[in-house]
């Protein structure tokens, strides 16, 4: 089992320029979830998408979109690049509601994102 | 007033030592409690999950206070292998779609020391 991956790790674009960073799971997860990781600013969720064929904003989506293109893959792409996009994005996999009600969730390894 | 609050420290701490930290959370409606493990430049990953009867894991031990809605994480015996930042993550449901909305804190830093 790989996890989760995300495809690319290290990123560098110009501002406006257009990406779509890559994630996939393979443990038949339901739940699919972006986040941007800032110093000294912790995790914070931009999309969610709690099963197949459903996408969600979270706390900040502004300058982003997504697509839950089957139950393994979740990618998200930035259209118009901005130096405030620089950041480190991980992507993140579910199971869903358990017996006891929670989740754990699973990341995957980060991707390293500058904008110039 | 951030949904989850943690104190950034950093602690430094000796090997052998017991240390805490507290985790605040604002939204009462919160239904499930976590910490998470990050080290340097990789990915968070799940420690443990927290129950409001409390909880333990070697020589880790969380606890839940609903009254009060914080969270805290004690480790005993530091290792040097503990260094790493201690994230709280709190789930509340989303009421219209049912899924589990997770907000992270910004984490504690623990640097144990020989």
């Amino acid at each position: 089992n790989a996890g989760v991956t995300q495809t690319p790790k290290f990123q560098v674009l110009k501002t406006g320029q257009s990406m779509t960073l890559q994630c996939a799971q393979d443990m038949n997860h339901n739940s699919m979830y972006w986040y941007r990781q800032d110093p000294g600013m912790g995790l914070r969720l931009i999309y969610y998408s709690a099963s197949e064929g459903t996408t969600d904003k979270g706390e900040v989506p502004n300058g982003y979109n997504v697509s839950r293109l089957n139950k393994r893959e979740f990618s998200l792409r930035l259209e118009s690049a901005a130096p405030s996009q620089t950041s480190v994005y991980f992507c993140a996999s579910s199971e869903g509601v358990t017996r006891e009600g929670r989740e754990t969730q699973y990341f995957g390894p980060g991707t390293r994102l500058l904008v110039l | 007033r951030k949904e989850v609050e943690q104190d950034p420290g950093p602690f430094n701490v000796p090997e052998g030592a017991t240390v805490a930290f507290n985790c605040t959370y604002s939204n009462s409606a919160s239904q499930s409690f976590f910490w998470y493990r990050q080290d340097c430049r990789k990915e968070p990953k799940l420690l443990m999950s927290v129950y409001s009867s409390g909880n333990e894991d070697g020589r880790f031990t969380a606890q839940l206070n609903r009254a009060s809605q914080y969270i805290s994480l004690l480790i005993r015996d530091s290792k040097l292998s503990d260094s790493a930042t201690y994230l709280c993550v709190v789930n509340r449901r989303e009421v219209v779609t049912g899924s589990y909305i997770p907000t992270f804190g910004r984490g504690t830093s623990l640097i144990v020391h020989p």
